[in-house]
């Protein structure tokens, strides 16, 4: 059974740049696609983007001119970075599978939440 | 970008009801439709797959069905562990998108 844990600072000031880590265990990064998804209460979930092992990411166009995704084959692992962040930033953020881009989210994590306040 | 609409956004039942919630796509996405079930404090789960696959471990009293732009969600015969709120999310065209969600309250 594959599991997903983010992991990074909770608290981000407004301006810097959000940085989270997707550590994957149980299975590989391989051959699977991978989501970074956000949750807020006034907007819900919000898709941010998705990469696959090779490298090759989709990104969400309101996202897209402030955000960089990465995959640590070695490590198993994914990176997000979110830069010039603001309050409406804020928000529990999780990585979630899929086989590909075009399939249901069948694994997440427990997400982790991110404040941006200074 | 395709616009996922749930109905009702709340729903409050009696234990072994049968409920339906809904989801309408701005456009056709034909089957590219996803159910999610999420509790307070946990992560979404998904519960139906391309409208109507059942997914393994997931109780059969869950069911979907639809395509093109009208999707629904039933839940058969609710019970108490059923209070959660329930999310669409399409796979059809980027970007990704999700409905607001659908709460539903066990009396």
């Amino acid at each position: 059974q594959v599991q997903l844990q983010e992991s990074g600072p909770g608290l981000v000031k407004p301006s810097e740049t959000l940085s989270l880590t997707c550590s994957v265990s149980g299975g590989s990064i391989t051959t699977y696609c991978w989501s970074w998804i956000r949750q807020t209460p006034g907007k819900g979930l919000e898709w941010i983007g998705y990469i696959y092992d090779s490298g090759y990411s989709s990104y969400s166009p309101s996202l897209k001119s402030r955000l960089t995704m990465s995959v640590d084959t070695s490590k198993n692992q994914l990176s997000l970075r979110l830069s010039s962040v603001t309050a409406a930033d804020t928000a529990v953020y999780y990585c979630a599978r899929t086989r590909t881009g075009r399939n249901s989210f069948d694994s997440w994590g427990q997400g982790t939440l991110v404040t941006v306040s200074s | 970008e395709i616009v996922l609409t749930q109905s009702p956004d709340f729903q409050s039942v009696t234990p072994k009801e049968t409920v339906t919630i809904t989801c309408r796509a701005s456009e056709s996405i034909g089957s590219s439709l996803h159910w999610y079930q999420q509790k307070p404090d946990q992560s979404p789960k998904l519960l139906i797959k391309y409208a109507s696959q059942t997914i393994s471990g997931v109780p059969s009293r869950f069911s979907g069905s639809g395509s093109g732009t009208d999707f629904t969600l039933t839940v058969n015969s609710l019970e108490a562990e059923d209070a959660a709120t329930y999310y669409c999310h399409q796979s059809s065209s980027l970007p990704i998108t999700f409905g607001q969600g659908t709460r539903l309250e066990i009396k």
